[in-house]
């Protein structure tokens, strides 16, 4: 079946440093992918998403591009700010089964020191 | 609009106590979903509805149950609740045009 793999956390970063967090995934469809945020103690948020390959997904500075050709949607952001520290989620969705369900990667947390 | 939302926020059950958390969301999506989330697992899909009186199970639906009589609302029922359900539950709901899902602030269920 569909699954998505996520770099294993805890990622403790300083402040401005770069950050990228590694997501693979399989899919017998074609897939919408998706990063989810978490922050302490709150749901899920929607971060970006694709959903066709070479798509590129941004949002507050975080990107990640969706390669088919790599199974890959890797988090990217360039500056990492204390505001950051959450818990980052990726995800797939087949809009054409069971309801467009989504499968989560396990998450990665990121800390982000002054 | 408040989007999705979930109650109680926290909840204490002891082994085989019933109970039913509440999920609403006023966008009129047509698609709810009961997520739990467990530590190092990620979020798993307990049961969806794509409208109302239509529901079905995901990956892990045993000992919970679900109705839709309303495209607004999607309860989720913990029959005689288990150790093994304590976690943090959240609903989702999306428009049937759309990718994403919007998701609400969770309910924290400890079983002792």
């Amino acid at each position: 079946g569909d699954s998505v793999t996520q770099m294993e956390g805890p990622v403790t970063l300083s402040e401005e440093a770069c950050l990228t967090i590694n997501c693979t995934y399989t899919a017998t469809g074609y897939p919408s992918l998706f990063w989810y945020v978490q922050y302490p103690g709150e749901g899920l948020q929607l971060l970006l998403k694709a959903t066709k390959a070479d798509d590129k997904g941004s949002n507050k500075g975080f990107e990640a591009t969706y390669r088919k050709e790599t199974t890959s949607f890797h988090l990217e952001k360039g500056s990492v700010q204390v505001s950051d520290s959450a818990v980052y989620f990726c995800a797939l969705s087949d809009p054409y089964n069971q309801g467009g369900k989504l499968i989560f990667g396990q998450g990665t947390e990121l800390s982000v020191k002054p | 609009n408040a989007g999705v939302t979930q109650t109680p926020k926290f909840q204490v059950l002891k082994t085989g106590q019933s109970m039913t958390l509440q999920c609403a969301q006023d966008m009129n999506h047509e698609y709810m979903s009961w997520y739990r989330q467990d530590p190092g697992m990620g979020l798993r899909l307990i049961h969806y509805s794509v409208g109302a009186g239509i529901t079905d199970q995901g990956e892990v639906p045993n000992g919970y149950n679900v109705s839709r009589s309303t495209t607004e609302d999607f309860p989720l029922r913990l029959l005689s609740a288990a150790p093994s359900q304590t976690s943090v539950y959240f609903c989702a709901s999306r428009g049937a045009l759309q990718n994403e899902q919007y998701f609400g602030p969770g309910t924290r269920l400890t079983v002792t």
